[in-house]
Order: structure tokens, then C-alpha cells, then sequence
């Protein structure tokens, strides 16, 4: 498709397990951004790559998340020890050199 | 760390009236963007601002990046249903760098 691509958009898991969340950002889009969005609030940052690299992982809240781009294109958030309160929407987005950033649709993590 | 303080937090308007919203920082922003998220969706952009000062528009919409570079507003003229969401501003110190959210103002139209 043309647009940011997130799986799954739905995750539910049980407190303690791990979970993987995948983008496929627009193609040719260099920079890929990681945010998360809690129920009434604006989306926050977590993570930037710049093709392969972590330019800015300022936003991760702990040593449990950590998120790859192994070829510069698809990226992996991964979340270990999961926690009720990492319940939310982790969305994605992509920029290609000359524009702003485009978001995926999310994927609603629910930690039971 | 920076804050944007967005206002007000929820609107309830008629058809085909104006609406204006607004976004404040502790400190200085070089980018502010406005987007707008429906249910289920991430957000979408709607207005890219680069300039203290600058006023642009899109359609019905108009921002204006404040000349202090803390601020920016959103106007919404003759507001109809498809309106409805919720519209967040966001500041970037860099171009290509992260972005800071507002935590929104829900629009409510009502036909």
C-alpha cells in the first residue's frame, strides 16, 4: 500500500510476556518515528531512526522497550516484561526528505 | 522537559460556525504542525508552519505560528460535519526531529 502499515493493529497480552509490533513505513521514507498515545492524550515520542540508526531514543521510558530497523525500512518495537500501564496505542510514522511525517493507523496494545 | 498547553480542551459548535483553538509552550517550538485524528486512525496533517509570524491556510483552515515562536493557532471557518475530531498542535525544535504533542481539543459539530 501507499500509506504507513502497522501489525498488528490489535495485541492483547498478559502482563509479563513479550511483544513485537511491526512498520513498514512509506517506501523511500528514511526517517521512521516511534510515539505512543494514551487514552486522552497527544501522542509521545519514543523513538527516531534515520535509515538503519537510532538518531534519538530520548522518549524510551525504560531499559524493558527497545526497537531495531535492521535494513533501514521495516522497523520492530519491542516490549519485554510487559506492564499494565504499557497499555496504549503505539503509532508510527514515516518522512520521506521533503515532507512532514505520515502516521500509521496504530496497533492498540492491551496488557491484561 | 517542553510542554504544550492546547485549548480548550473540548468544543461544542453549530454548523457553520467559526472555531478557533490554540496551543502554548514554556519554551520556543522552530516547526509547528496541526493535525487532526478520526477514531481509530493516526493523526493526519493538516497545516505545516516554518516561520514566527507566518499564516497559512488550507481550505477552512488557518494557522498562524506565533511571533514569540511559543504559540499557534487553528481556525476553522463554517465548520460542517466531517469536522469532528480531535485536532492536536505539535512543536519541533528541528526540522527532522522528534515532535511534541498537545493533548488535543475534541470538536464536536452538531448539524
Amino acid at each position: 500500500g501507499a500509506g504507513v502499515s502497522q501489525t498488528p493493529s490489535n495485541k492483547v497480552t498478559e502482563k509479563g510476556k513479550y511483544v513485537e509490533l511491526r512498520c513498514d513505513p512509506i517506501s523511500g521514507h528514511t526517517a521512521l518515528y516511534w510515539y505512543r498515545q494514551s487514552l486522552g492524550q497527544g501522542p509521545e515520542f519514543l523513538i527516531y531512526f534515520q535509515g538503519t540508526g537510532a538518531a534519538d531514543d530520548s522518549g524510551l521510558p525504560n531499559d524493558r522497550f527497545f526497537a531495531v530497523r535492521p535494513e533501514g525500512s521495516v522497523s520492530t518495537l519491542k516490549i519485554q516484561r510487559t506492564e499494565r500501564g504499557d497499555s496504549a496505542v503505539y503509532l508510527c510514522a514515516s518522512r520521506g526528505p521533503n515532507t512532514e511525517a505520515f502516521f500509521g493507523q496504530g496497533t492498540r496494545l492491551t496488557v491484561v | 522537559g517542553q510542554q504544550l498547553n492546547q485549548s480548550p480542551q473540548s468544543m461544542f459548535i453549530q454548523e457553520g460556525e467559526d472555531v478557533s483553538m490554540n496551543c502554548t509552550s514554556s519554551s520556543i517550538f522552530n516547526t509547528w504542525l496541526w493535525y487532526k485524528q478520526d477514531p481509530g486512525e493516526g493523526p493526519v496533517l493538516l497545516i505545516a508552519l516554518y516561520k514566527a509570524g507566518e499564516l497559512t491556510s488550507n481550505g477552512r483552515l488557518t494557522a498562524q505560528f506565533g511571533i514569540t515562536r511559543k504559540d499557534s493557532f487553528l481556525n476553522i471557518s463554517a465548520s460542517i460535519p466531517s469536522d469532528v475530531g480531535i485536532y492536536f498542535c505539535a512543536g519541533q525544535l528541528t526540522h527532522a526531529g522528534k515532535s511534541t504533542f498537545g493533548d488535543g481539543t475534541t470538536l464536536t459539530v452538531k448539524p
